[in-house]
């Protein structure tokens, strides 16, 4: 069964960036067709899609966030990582990683959740 | 593509059926998932293709639709299903949520 789970600082001051790392077990990081994504959820708000990669390297962003992002993989250690630059504490939020799976899996219902990780962002 | 979820909130009580749509801004076939989510915890996969309930998933819960009108039906709520329930469209990029309705009881 494969398990996601995010790392990484869960306090920021503004104008920092946020770097966030998911690693993968339970599976191959590089053998699914489907892609690895990464969202978030504003305390008492709803869930926002940020950026989703490929494994073949192609990758597409949230528009109102895609100045600020960057995403890579590093299959070597079965981790992708998230960066949001300048964040604000509007950034503050719950970061999950997730990918599509379970039953009809091709129409891309994420089924594999990372517990979440709650980033703060405070001076 | 806009996600637009009704209603917000809705109180019930335990073996009510509840429904909960969820439109589309544009075409989206059958594209179409639900989520469950309680508090603290990641959003859980209940419903993907529109009508395709995953492993595990009582089968009290039920989706319908296609195209830009989708019915999330819970035929009889049990204490468990208290949460908040999204869509999420999955047709294309950017992927796109609904706003959530929070179940709550009555």
């Amino acid at each position: 069964q494969l398990q996601l789970q995010e790392s990484g600082p869960g306090l920021l001051k503004p104008s920092e960036t946020l770097s966030l790392t998911c690693t993968v077990s339970g599976g191959s990081i590089s053998s699914s067709s489907d892609y690895w994504g990464w969202f978030r959820q504003p305390p008492g708000k709803g869930l926002e899609w940020i950026v989703s990669v490929y494994y073949s390297g192609s990758t597409y962003y949230n528009p109102s966030l895609k100045s600020r992002v960057t995403i890579s993989v590093d299959s070597s250690k079965s981790q992708f990582s998230l960066k949001l630059s300048s964040v604000t504490a509007a950034d503050t939020a719950v970061y999950y990683c997730a990918r599509p799976g379970g039953q009809r899996a091709n129409y891309g219902g994420l089924y594999y959740w990372g517990q979440g990780i709650l980033v703060t962002v405070s001076s | 593509i806009q996600m637009t979820q009704s209603p917000s909130s809705v109180s019930a009580s335990v073996g009510d059926r509840v429904a909960i749509t969820c439109r589309a801004s544009q075409d989206i076939s059958r594209w179409l998932a639900w989520y469950q989510q309680k508090p603290g915890k990641a959003p859980k996969l209940l419903i993907s293709a529109a009508s395709s309930l995953q492993s595990g998933v009582p089968s009290r819960f039920s989706g319908s639709g296609s195209g830009t009108d989708f019915t999330l039906t819970i035929s009889s709520l049990q204490p468990e299903d208290f949460a908040t329930y999204y869509c999420q469209q999955a047709k294309s990029f950017p992927l796109t949520f609904g706003g959530g309705t929070k179940v709550e009881i009555k």
